[in-house]
């Protein structure tokens, strides 16, 4: 089972709309967790850390569900700017490094 | 700007040969991590450098090395070139005192290798 899953889209949604990432991870003694941007050709950005308290940040929420090894990611009122891979990202146990998914990319049209 | 810069940003080398690619970063990033992203894949965490000692390492075989230098610049070496080693290589650095669990790690742009 890989460290951390997400499912990779691609999620095509009309601006204006909500939309929902997940990802799963496989190591229950995970502390910390983070939602990364990338654009095409760039280098992933920090989008926001994620908490069990969930965490808002404008237009996004990040939730963790420790219980079911759960992280989310919601983005309200999608822009054309959001157009780009999300990646779900754990730290790993000794934590030297940062452990990503897959990533999901989200292409909003007008 | 993240202040991390790599080069070169694209190059292109056959199976077997070597390279190196480099890093420097803002004064005071003392922590240094390098990651391999293939194409539609996340990054993955090759190792970390910290005072210009590897203190962590990914799942990668002995032919990926790598050096950090007094002034905390960095450099990734690949022996003996796969086919498979094709990929952006992101550099990544830490401020002093920082940690990744903060996820405060700075990301250049990147040095694409293609390997033919």
């Amino acid at each position: 089972r890989k460290e951390v899953e997400q499912d990779p889209g691609p999620f095509n949604v009309p601006e204006g709309a909500t939309v929902a990432f997940n990802c799963t991870y496989s190591n229950s003694a995970s502390q910390s967790f983070f939602w990364y941007r990338q654009d095409c050709r760039k280098e992933p950005k920090l989008l926001m850390s994620v908490y069990s308290s969930g965490n808002e940040d404008g237009r996004f929420t990040a939730q963790l569900n420790r219980a079911s090894q759960y992280i989310s990611l919601l983005i309200r009122d999608s822009k054309l700017s959001d157009s780009a891979t999300y990646l779900c990202v754990v730290v790993n146990q000794a934590g030297t490094a940062l452990i990503f998914g897959k990533g999901t990319t989200l292409s909003v049209s007008s | 700007e993240t202040g991390v810069t790599q080069s070169p940003t694209h190059l292109i080398k056959t199976r077997g040969q070597q390279v190196t690619l480099r890093c420097s970063s803002q004064s005071g990033h003392n922590t240094v991590s390098w990651y391999q992203q293939a194409l539609g894949q996340g990054p993955q965490f090759i190792f970390q450098y910290y005072r210009e000692e590897e203190n962590g390492r990914g799942n990668f075989p002995p032919r990926f090395s790598g050096l950090q230098f007094p002034n905390y610049s960095s450099e990734l070496n690949v022996n003996a070139l796969e086919l498979d080693d094709s990929a952006l290589y992101l550099c990544a650095t830490l401020g002093r005192g920082e940690r990744v669990d903060t996820g405060e790690l700075f990301f250049g742009e990147g040095s694409r290798l293609t390997v033919l």
